[in-house]
């Protein structure tokens, strides 16, 4: 069973379009979290939740919208899509108590905006 | 307060040794290291807490020194397996719940 699971895997679309990325998590971690992956390999986050709640709301373009329905799940949504978000999202989760609370990502969404 | 990472990049030929080096301008409560293979995710190597430790596990490991705010990663007679880009992450010490990441070290291996 996948951990972090990301779907889809590939997106392809065009500009001003809306699109969704989902993701679920298996391994009953408390915190989830959504990064941005840019062509240079920088991984820069987005957003955190924690059962459920949002906790980190990076300064992120209001066109993004982040929901998580339980715990296990947190799903984006991107508005009028731009070239600019061309990029891999990567969905990643921890269990934030414990001295190993490292993260687990899921297998990344790449992006591509025409 | 994005963690400096050193080198960018390395080459080297199997079973040569690595240093990556991660160093921040904030106190820190953690750091982490990723290994992240082309076109995969990051995967988790280990994570290092405020007090100043050292682990490792198999040939890699890595130290955190809590009052440079910096931490090591090192890679032993490196194997192929090794390449990919590593990155370090840091928390501060206010718990802000939010890993920042590096900008990574490419590191190649050559047979």
């Amino acid at each position: 069973d996948t951990a972090v699971s990301q779907t889809p895997k590939y997106l392809v679309t065009q500009m001003g379009n809306d699109k969704s990325i989902k993701c679920e998590q298996n391994l009953g971690h408390d915190t989830m979290y959504w990064y941005k992956q840019d062509s240079k390999k920088f991984l820069k986050i987005m957003f955190s939740y924690n059962n459920k709640e949002l906790i980190i709301n990076e300064t992120v373009p209001n066109r993004f919208s982040p929901k998580s329905p339980d715990k296990a799940h947190l799903n984006l949504h991107i508005n009028s899509l731009e070239l600019g978000d061309s990029a891999v999202y990567f969905c990643a989760s921890s269990q934030d108590m414990g001295p190993n609370y490292g993260y687990t990502f899921g297998s990344g969404t790449r992006l591509t905006v025409v | 307060q994005q963690p400096v990472q050193s080198p960018q990049a390395v080459i080297l030929r199997e079973g040569e040794d690595a240093v990556i080096n991660c160093s921040s301008s904030k106190a820190l409560y953690s750091v982490h290291w990723y290994r992240q293979k082309h076109g995969e995710a990051p995967v988790f190597l280990m994570i290092l807490l405020k007090g100043g430790e050292q682990k490792g596990h198999d040939k890699i490991s890595a130290s955190f020194n809590e009052k440079k705010q910096q931490s090591s990663l090192y890679l032993t007679a490196s194997q192929l397996s090794y390449s990919g880009t590593y990155f370090c992450g840091t928390e501060r010490v206010n718990r802000d719940d939010k890993i920042i990441f590096g900008k990574g070290t490419r590191l190649h291996i050559l047979p």
